[in-house]
């Protein structure tokens, strides 16, 4: 399958403080990338959706001046936690699908690794 | 209501067990429909698309009813290896948005 490249894998922070994951799609374009947040025992909650060139769609409820995302190009978006608390500590996730080998909207989505945020 | 409900767990069961999960969906725009499964402190990854003409992958079985909005997972000859949190998660037409169900952990035991 196609490959997602998520980083940093985990990371520490001072609240307070931003953190910026990237979110890169390593052999095809991907003309829209998803970020998803989950917390422990629970389920992927979709937090934004991005097209590559254009500003994120966000869901109810996610503040979008804390999450900041940027999809620049057709390989790279990128979410900034922003002014991070101790409440953002979650793990974050890329998800992206797009164009090249034929590939459409209900096709496969390729995941990230995912980023584990602690803000301590 | 959630928009994408799946049986609460865990599910513990012996090794060569047969186990269902059930998932439905509220919004009737949805597109294509997929379980997933996730591993600890891993991504989901993709196990198989549900067609409503039912498909099946070795041991694994998907159904979906259009009518109902319910879609099934069925293991068969259940191995250890299958211990893992199976994610339900539909596709809608707008935008594409992948909505995941809140997963029902499955725990293989010898």
């Amino acid at each position: 399958g196609a490959v997602v490249s998520q980083h940093p894998s985990w990371v520490i922070c001072k609240s307070g403080t931003s953190v910026k994951i990237e979110c890169r799609s390593l052999d095809f374009q991907a003309t829209t990338m998803f970020w998803y947040r989950q917390f422990p025992k629970q389920s992927l909650m979709l937090m934004a959706t991005s097209n590559e060139g254009s500003k994120a769609t966000y869901e109810q409820g996610v503040e979008k001046d804390k999450f900041l995302i940027n999809h620049a190009s057709l390989t790279l978006s990128t979410l900034t936690v922003t002014s991070a608390h101790p409440e953002d500590s979650s793990f974050y996730i890329c998800s992206a699908r797009g164009v090249g080998r034929g590939r459409g909207w209900n096709t496969e989505a390729f995941f990230g690794q995912g980023t584990r945020l602690t803000v301590v | 209501r959630k928009e994408v409900e799946q049986d609460p767990g865990p599910f513990n069961v012996p090794e060569g067990a047969t186990v269902a999960f059930n998932c439905t969906y509220s919004n009737s725009a949805s597109q294509s429909f997929f379980w997933y499964r996730q591993d600890c402190r891993k991504e989901p990854k993709l196990l198989m698309s549900v067609y409503s003409s039912g498909n099946e992958d070795g041991r694994f079985t998907a159904q979906l009813n259009r009518a109902s909005q319910y879609i099934s997972l069925l293991i068969r000859d259940s191995k250890l290896s299958d211990s893992a949190t199976y994610l339900c998660v539909v596709l809608y037409n707008q935008g594409g948005k992948l909505i995941f169900g809140q997963g029902t952990e499955l725990s293989v035991k010898p």
